[in-house]
């Protein structure tokens, strides 16, 4: 089974400090996401990485870095921590390309979540 | 934007069929049909994606018009365990970027499992 893990479920945080999330998948997936989830706003992404040290910017980037150093590690850095960056943190991966009759055909496989807190 | 509507919520009794319904009127015929699910408090999970014929596997199965402007998740026997949201979407199964592309979900359809 594909298996991405969270560095942790529940964080917080104060205001100015710097936070990592860290996320790890095991299926040798080439993309790897974050994004945030609100209630009423649904699910928004901020960073995607389809490489090792390949980064793009997703819809909401602002006040957020990324670093993807190995295949199977995607780090999701807030430099500078905002009250308004309280929320929960979704990590995914996926196959770069997928293939008739493979089973893993543009599908995303989510981590359990980071729920931040930021006082 | 999405482009999938899916009712507000559904109560389902523990054991029966849960059937949950997508409209998807302006599919393209490159897109498939994902569904996914969100149990309160943890990570989406993906059940189940299809083109046009209809797909099962060990989660559920999914039922797609002939017309694919619509199409019905099935939960054969549902658990107090399925109590989530759902997510209908539809997106492309292969795209030119690779893949890389972030997913959108609309409000989804939320399932209460009663006992």
């Amino acid at each position: 089974d594909v298996k991405v893990t969270q560095s942790s479920r529940y964080l917080v945080k104060r205001t100015g400090e710097k936070v990592f999330l860290e996320c790890v998948q095991d299926m040798d997936h080439e993309n790897m996401f974050w994004y945030r989830q609100d209630p009423g706003l649904g699910l928004r992404l901020i960073y995607f990485s389809y490489d090792v040290k390949m980064k793009e910017k997703g819809d909401i980037p602002e006040g957020y870095s990324v670093s993807r150093e190995k295949k199977e590690r995607f780090s999701l850095i807030l430099e500078s921590a905002s009250t308004n960056q309280t929320s929960m943190y979704l990590c995914a991966s996926s196959l770069r390309w997928g293939g008739s009759g493979s089973k893993f055909y543009n599908e995303q496989f989510f981590g359990p979540g980071t729920r931040l807190t930021v006082l | 934007d999405a482009k999938t509507t899916q009712p507000t919520s559904m109560d389902c009794a523990e054991g029966r069929a849960a059937n949950l319904p997508c409209n998807h009127s302006t599919i393209s015929g490159n897109e498939y049909v994902y569904w996914y699910r969100q149990i309160h408090s943890q990570g989406p999970q993906y059940i189940i994606h299809g083109l046009k014929n209809n797909e099962t596997n060990e989660m559920a199965s999914l039922i797609i018009t002939e017309d694919r402007k619509s199409s019905t998740l099935i939960l054969p026997h549902a658990t107090l365990r399925d109590t989530a949201v759902y997510y209908c979407i539809v997106r492309v199964g292969l795209s030119s970027g690779g893949g890389a592309d972030g997913l959108t979900f609309g409000k989804g359809t939320h399932l209460i499992i009663q006992p």
